[in-house]
């Protein structure tokens, strides 16, 4: 079966400053999906990427897929405090199966930005 | 437009008790999935439901269980509750040929 490792688990940064959260798959990523979820809350979907070498961003987070190296990287520029959160991503295995997101999750990146 | 909404926002059940989940997909979608998130961990995939059937399951017992209706709502049943289902429990819903998947603000079961 699948599986997903994040790194790092947890992240503490200066407001301002760029970091980049890793997902890594043990097999082929398919159908890869950025969340971000408040402690105790509901996930907010931030980005799905689905061809390997696609990039995505939105306001100052981008998004890419390495399909070789069945990765994909989650880039935060000049952070704010609104940025803190739980950062998860989430893969589908069968998107090409015709088993339509049963996603597979990391166990997240927790991070906390101090002003 | 409403997203996806789920009752009730908290529940503290005894063990060996059954409880009741609900969720109302967001307009427009027609598909439903059940994750549990317990603390610390990403959320697990539960079941799928698509056209008032179970499409899909992950790995969990029998004692979870749940039903769609007509109008796309769905319920997640679990019985004979132990203290491990102690969770956050999550409903997302999608399009029938995939998509994003929207997730709603969860349930937060304690199992006492």
């Amino acid at each position: 079966s699948q599986e997903l490792e994040q790194s790092p688990q947890s992240l503490i940064v200066q407001e301002g400053k760029n970091l980049t959260i890793n997902c890594t798959s043990s097999k082929t990523l398919y159908g890869l999906y950025w969340y971000k979820q408040k402690y105790g809350e509901g996930l907010i979907f931030l980005m799905m990427l689905q061809k390997g070498g696609e990039e995505k961003s939105h306001k100052k987070i981008t998004a890419k897929l390495d399909e070789k190296k069945q990765q994909s990287s989650l880039h935060i520029t000049a952070s704010q405090p609104s940025h803190a959160g739980i950062y998860l991503c989430g893969a589908d295995p069968y998107l090409f199966s015709g088993g339509y997101n049963k996603l597979i999750f990391g166990a997240g990146t927790r991070l906390a930005v101090h002003p | 437009d409403a997203g996806v909404t789920q009752s009730p926002t908290h529940l503290i059940k005894t063990r060996g008790q059954q409880v009741t989940l609900r969720c109302s997909p967001k307009s427009g979608h027609d598909t439903v999935s059940w994750y549990q998130q317990a603390l610390g961990q990403g959320p697990q995939f539960i079941f799928q439901y698509y056209e008032e059937e179970e499409r899909q399951r992950g790995n969990f017992p029998d004692r979870f269980s749940g039903h769609q209706f007509p109008n796309y709502s769905s319920e997640l049943n679990v019985n004979a509750l132990l203290l491990g289902d102690s969770a956050l429990y999550l409903c997302a819903s999608s399009s029938g040929d995939g998509g994003e998947q929207y997730f709603g603000p969860g349930t937060r079961l304690t199992v006492t």
